[in-house]
C-alpha cells in the first residue's frame, strides 16, 4: 500500500529554471494539499484541493503552480525557481475525516 | 500575527517524565484541532484529534482544547526516548475535505534516558 508517493526525494536546481514536484495518492481521497516546512516556521500551506478541478490558495502561494485533472495526482509547478524557495515539500492527503496523510516529503535547493 | 502560536523549543526532559506541549491560535473559527508528531527526516503523522473544547485520552497521550482560551495541549506522560521527535498542533473551521488546515511552527522534544 503505497499511499501518498511523492517525487522527486532531491533536487537541486539554478535560479530561474522551473520544475514540478509530482504527487500521487491511491486512496481516492479528494482533499490533497501542498506544504512548505522551513526551520522555525513549521508546515506553510501553499496551495490545496478539495476535488478534481477545484484548487484554492494557501498561506503561501507566490510562485507556486497547482492544477488537479485526477483524483490521483495533484502535481506543484514552480514556474521560475528562487533561492527563497528552498525548503522541504509536503503533499497530503485526506478522506475528510481529519487525518492528513503525508508523504516522505521532497528537498529542494535552488541555487 | 500568526493564526497559530507554537513554541519552538528545543525541550529537554527526562525519561519518566510529564510533558506539556501548547499552542495558542486567534482564530475563533477553529473547531477541529490535531497533534502531528514528525521524526527526523519524515512527514508528520496524526497522533491525536479532537473536536471542539474537551480532553481525549488515548495511552499515554492526552489532548486539551480550551475554546474560550483559545489554548490547546498535549501531554505526554511516562515519556520516553522514543517520543523524541518534533510535536506540531494543526487546527481547521470544518473538516478537513472542505477547509484548509492550519499548522503550527512546532516544538522538538528531546526525552534524555
Amino acid at each position: 500500500n503505497a499511499g501518498v508517493t511523492q517525487t522527486p526525494k532531491f533536487q537541486v536546481l539554478k535560479t530561474g529554471q522551473s520544475m514540478t514536484l509530482q504527487c500521487a495518492q491511491d486512496m481516492n481521497h479528494e482533499y490533497m494539499s501542498w506544504y512548505r516546512q522551513d526551520p522555525g516556521m513549521g508546515l506553510r500551506l501553499i496551495h490545496y484541493s478539495v476535488g478534481a478541478g477545484i484548487t484554492d490558495q494557501g498561506e503561501v502561494p507566490n510562485g507556486y503552480n497547482v492544477s488537479r485533472s485526477t483524483t490521483e495526482d495533484f502535481p506543484l509547478r514552480l514556474l521560475s525557481a528562487a533561492p527563497s524557495q528552498t525548503s522541504v515539500y509536503f503533499c497530503a492527503s485526506s478522506s475528510g475525516g481529519g487525518e492528513l496523510f503525508f508523504g516522505e516529503g521532497s528537498r529542494l535547493t535552488v541555487l | 500575527q500568526k493564526e497559530v502560536e507554537q513554541d519552538p523549543g528545543p525541550l529537554s526532559v527526562p525519561e519518566g517524565a510529564i510533558v506539556s506541549l501548547n499552542c495558542t491560535y486567534s482564530n475563533s473559527a477553529f473547531q477541529y484541532f490535531m497533534w502531528y508528531r514528525q521524526y527526523s527526516r519524515k512527514g508528520p503523522e496524526l497522533l491525536m484529534y479532537t473536536y471542539s473544547s474537551g480532553n481525549k485520552e488515548d495511552g499515554r497521550f492526552t489532548a486539551q482544547v480550551d475554546k474560550s482560551s483559545k489554548y490547546i495541549s498535549l501531554f505526554i506522560r511516562d515519556s520516553q526516548p522514543s517520543d523524541s521527535a518534533t510535536y506540531l498542533c494543526a487546527m481547521s473551521a470544518r473538516s478537513s475535505s472542505a477547509s484548509k488546515i492550519i499548522f503550527g511552527s512546532g516544538t522538538r522534544l528531546s526525552i534524555r534516558p
